[in-house]
């Protein structure tokens, strides 16, 4: 069975700076996608990024980027320019790209403070 | 387009009392879950779908029942509360092979 990894249950960041978040796994397919969802105070859980295992170059999308180490079963989120928005719990996650496997396997969360 | 939506939003039970959480989605989306979130222990899959009449067990599903009769639906049943049920609900669907969209969540809690 797969697992998700986030070793740092808290972090804190001023506003404006750069903090990257840690996640490990551990499976045994070679083919997989990776997923950051960010869950503010309001409860939803947003996706903030997405990437494909047999994809080499890390996925960006704006100030979020990721350094997705596949041999090392590393996918951690570099937030850039951090804003008070930013602030929120955020999960790293896991899902089989076999079989039409849609289950997402989610890592315990790490809370993410902001500091003006 | 409301997207996945859950009701109710917050719930409070007694103990051995049954209830539905409902899930509903405008997508057209095959596949549907449920996921519950405690604190420290991340989501964790109950049940899922990925299709009307087919439904299959995620990895804590005792004490759930899920049934998949339209495309839009996929209840939630709690047979016979208990207090380690009480916890944060999410229902999310997807198109096969893309991301998931997740639902605002319910909140439960059983005394």
């Amino acid at each position: 069975a797969q697992t998700v990894t986030q070793s740092q249950p808290e972090m804190s960041v001023q506003e404006a700076e750069t903090v990257t978040l840690s996640c490990t796994y551990d499976t045994s397919e070679s083919d997989y996608y990776l997923f950051w969802y960010k869950q503010p105070p309001s409860r939803q859980m947003i996706l903030v990024i997405r990437q494909e295992a047999y994809k080499q170059q890390n996925a960006t999308e704006n100030r979020f980027s990721v350094n997705f180490q596949k041999a090392a079963k590393s996918f951690s989120l570099k937030i850039s320019d951090s804003q008070l928005g930013d602030a929120a719990m955020y999960f790293c996650a896991y899902r089989s790209a076999m079989g039409g496997s849609e289950k997402l396997v989610f890592g315990k969360g790490m809370k993410l403070t902001v500091n003006p | 387009n409301a997207g996945v939506t859950q009701t109710p939003k917050f719930q409070v039970l007694k103990t051995g009392q049954s209830m539905t959480l409902q899930c509903a989605q405008d997508m057209n989306h095959e596949y549907m879950s449920w996921y519950r979130q405690d604190p420290g222990m991340g989501l964790r899959l109950i049940h899922y779908s990925v299709g009307a009449g087919i439904t299959d067990q995620g990895e804590v599903p005792n004490g759930y029942n899920v049934s998949r009769s339209t495309t839009e639906d996929f209840p939630l049943r709690l047979l016979s509360a208990a207090p380690s049920q009480t916890s944060v609900y999410f229902c999310a669907s997807s198109t096969i092979g893309r991301p998931q969209h997740f639902g605002d969540g319910t909140r439960l809690s059983i005394l």
